[in-house]
């Protein structure tokens, strides 16, 4: 059981360029999110989704595009790279139970650079 | 999801008994709270979830009040690796499926 994974772990982009960052996970969640983390600050939500083939927009989405085409997978896309999105970019599934008790599970994050 | 306060930072001493505590004053009925727990370089992972009284787990404590305005995440005799940050989130889905994270509390345990 691989939990979640994304790919790739790290990368440099130069400002312009385009990149798809890939998210897996195998324990069938409905929810999966988007997150990227700056240096000493908190998690910020960029996009989010509750199910196959919906996304919705987060905290800050401008600059990025998501896909969910199927329910294990969640794309992040960068069109055209921008120095303001070096970051570490996190993705998380979680899931609700009968009792409402929900848990998110994250990946080990994917640190990207734009120069 | 309801906003939450927290401090900033906090800091202790290997033994000690670290207490965490969080403002959400605008929790809704069937809100839950939930912390988790995020160490340099690595993603959060989940400590402890609650709706009310206290929760215990092998891990931490939390105590959430009558009125849950507040709820208070206790780490019992923190070791240096306990040192992380923080986060805690209120509200649950259906009605809220954001899983919005604040900026947590950065606990520093000390030899």
């Amino acid at each position: 059981n691989a939990g979640v994974t994304q790919t790739p772990k790290f990368r440099v982009l130069k400002t312009g360029q385009s990149m798809t960052l890939l998210c897996a996970q195998d324990m069938n969640h409905e929810y999966m999110y988007w997150y990227r983390q700056d240096p000493g600050m908190g998690l910020r939500l960029i996009h989010y989704s509750v199910g196959e083939g919906t996304t919705a927009k987060g905290e800050v989405p401008d600059g990025y595009n998501v896909s969910r085409l199927k329910k294990q997978n969640f794309l992040l896309g960068l069109e055209s790279a921008a120095p303001s999105q070096t970051s570490v970019y996190f993705c998380a599934s979680s899931y609700m139970d009968r009792e409402s008790n929900t848990e998110a599970f994250f990946g080990q994050g994917t640190r990207l650079t734009v120069v | 999801l309801a906003k939450t306060t927290q401090p900033i930072s906090m800091d202790s001493y290997e033994g000690q008994e670290v207490n965490i505590t969080c403002s959400h004053n605008n929790i809704a009925t069937n809100d839950y709270i939930t912390w988790y727990q995020q160490f340099p370089s690595q993603g959060p992972r989940f400590i402890i979830q609650g709706y009310k009284t206290k929760v215990t787990n092998e891990v931490a404590s939390l105590f959430i009040p009558a009125d849950r305005k507040s709820s208070t995440l206790s780490l019992p005799r923190v070791s240096l690796s306990d040192t992380a940050v923080y986060y805690c989130l209120v509200g649950v889905a259906p009605n809220d499926y954001k899983l919005s994270f604040g900026a947590g509390t950065t606990v520093t345990v000390r030899a």
